[in-house]
């Protein structure tokens, strides 16, 4: 059984840095086909995706976040933390991490599934 | 690529059919998902692959659709679906989703 949990402050003032851990069972990020993601959602919004990274250590982001986001995996500690530097009130939101996969021959992925519970993150000061 | 979802929500009887279309600014391949967000927590895949249905859900869920359309049809609308469906494309990068359609019960 996968599971993935989100752990990280609920409340961060504005400029600083947002630290985000993705812990996870149940799979191995060293399977080629395997990802976790990271995506939020503004409290009555809509999803949005933030960032992959891949068994490979190939990392992905979303562009409209102006480079502030930093992915990282540690596949001894089943862990992948996301960073978001330099928050602002916009970043104020629901995180989840998310496990990826799909084609196993192709490499392609096909889902989300399953995601963790999220963790909601305000931003103020 | 944009995906736009519509409607935004919709109110439905029990037992209607309910379609819900979401309509890609390029052609996507297989590449795309539905996602059910019952109120108050995390996403759940439902459909990937545009038509295949992940297993758990009851076959009253379908998708369907390709190239720049794709349908999610509720073939019977019961109480516990009520939720907000989401759609994702998966082709390329960035991933992007719909702005969801919130379904409820009239």
């Amino acid at each position: 059984q996968i599971t993935l949990t989100e752990s990280g402050p609920t409340l961060v003032k504005p400029t600083q840095t947002l630290t985000l851990t993705c812990t996870f069972s149940g799979f191995s990020l060293n399977i080629p086909g395997v990802g976790v993601g990271w995506l939020r959602q503004p409290p009555g919004k809509a999803l949005e995706w933030l960032a992959l990274v891949h068994w490979n250590g190939d990392k992905r982001y979303n562009p409209s976040l102006n480079n502030r986001l930093t992915i990282t995996k540690d596949t001894s500690r089943n862990q992948v933390v996301l960073t978001v530097a330099n928050v602002g009130p916009v970043d104020t939101a629901t995180y989840y991490c998310a496990h990826s996969s799909g084609d196993l021959e192709l490499l392609r992925f096909l889902w989300f599934d399953p995601w963790g519970q999220g963790t909601l993150v305000a931003v103020s000061s | 690529i944009q995906l736009t979802q519509s409607p935004s929500s919709l109110s439905a009887s029990v037992g209607d059919r309910v379609t819900i279309t979401c309509r890609a600014s390029q052609v996507i391949g297989k590449y795309f998902a539905w996602y059910q967000q019952l109120p108050g927590t995390a996403p759940k895949l439902l459909i990937y692959a545009a038509s295949t249905l992940k297993s758990g859900f009851p076959s009253r869920f379908s998708g369907s659709g390709s190239g720049t359309d794709f349908t999610l049809t509720i073939s019977s609308l019961q109480p516990e679906d009520v939720a907000t469906y989401y759609c994702q494309q998966l082709n390329s990068f960035p991933w992007t989703f719909g702005q969801g359609t919130k379904v409820e019960i009239k």
